[in-house]
């Protein structure tokens, strides 16, 4: 199973949106409405911020949205914060297993 | 509150099998719809998915690990126990336990993780 691909890094000013794409193909993105995205900072374990493509767990700034279009999944954040500079990881369920993204790293400069 | 955590040996020599116990607490896998995973992510680099195992007892695994990979659980315990055959160096990695509720079929995201346990392999 090929990793999802996600751009490598993502920059943005405070208070400006982002957007990370995570493409993926009809066997998983495009398959399931099971796309998930996960905030990591360094040497922390992943926090789940988006699940089943746009649900938000309870906690969760709605800042962080997400949406999918074929076999792309796409995380926004809206009015970027100092505190959203981390790595983000997308992942998918495919036939009885899942599959992570290459991971991207959101600068806030 | 729900909590994981993972234990296990630091360091494993090539071609030995590593064993990792993932103990949880707050929810029960006999629980319907209650999942548990190992995920890992070798230093620098993505995370990879491993293998899940279910409140019934099924369980699923990397395609690309399936041979090497066992998971079993112990309800009783409240543990989930990950063994890996046959480790080389490229194995090296940080390895987490993460759940993964699954509501009438659905499954939603790892919610809860543990904190990671670092795992090299190395002579």
């Amino acid at each position: 199973q090929s990793a999802l691909t996600q751009p490598a890094s993502v920059s943005g000013s405070p208070g400006q949106s982002i957007t990370i794409s995570c493409t993926g193909t009809s066997s998983d993105v495009g398959g399931y409405n099971y796309v998930s995205w996960y905030q990591q900072h360094p040497g922390k374990a992943p926090k789940l911020m988006i699940y089943d493509v746009s649900n938000r767990p309870s906690g969760v700034s709605n800042r962080f949205s997400g949406s999918k279009s074929g076999n792309t999944a796409s995380l926004t954040i809206s009015g970027l914060q100092a505190e959203d500079e981390a790595d983000y990881y997308c992942s998918s369920y495919t036939s009885s297993s899942y599959v992570f993204g290459t991971g991207t790293k959101v600068t806030v400069l | 509150q729900v909590t994981l955590r993972e234990s296990g040996p630091a360091l494993v020599k090539p071609t030995q099998t590593l064993t990792l116990t993932c103990t949880f607490s707050g929810f029960s896998l006999s629980t319907s719809g209650m999942c548990v995973s190992w995920i890992r992510q070798p230093p620098g680099k993505a995370l990879e998915w491993l293998a899940r195992i279910d409140w019934d007892d099924d369980k699923y695994y990397s395609t690309s690990l399936k041979t090497r990979l066992t998971i079993s659980k112990d309800t009783s315990k409240n543990q989930v126990v990950l063994t890996m055959t046959n480790m080389d160096p490229v194995d090296t990695a940080t390895y987490y336990c993460a759940r993964i509720p699954i509501s009438s079929g659905i499954p939603g995201g790892y919610d809860y993780w543990g904190q990671g346990t670092l795992v090299t392999v190395s002579s």
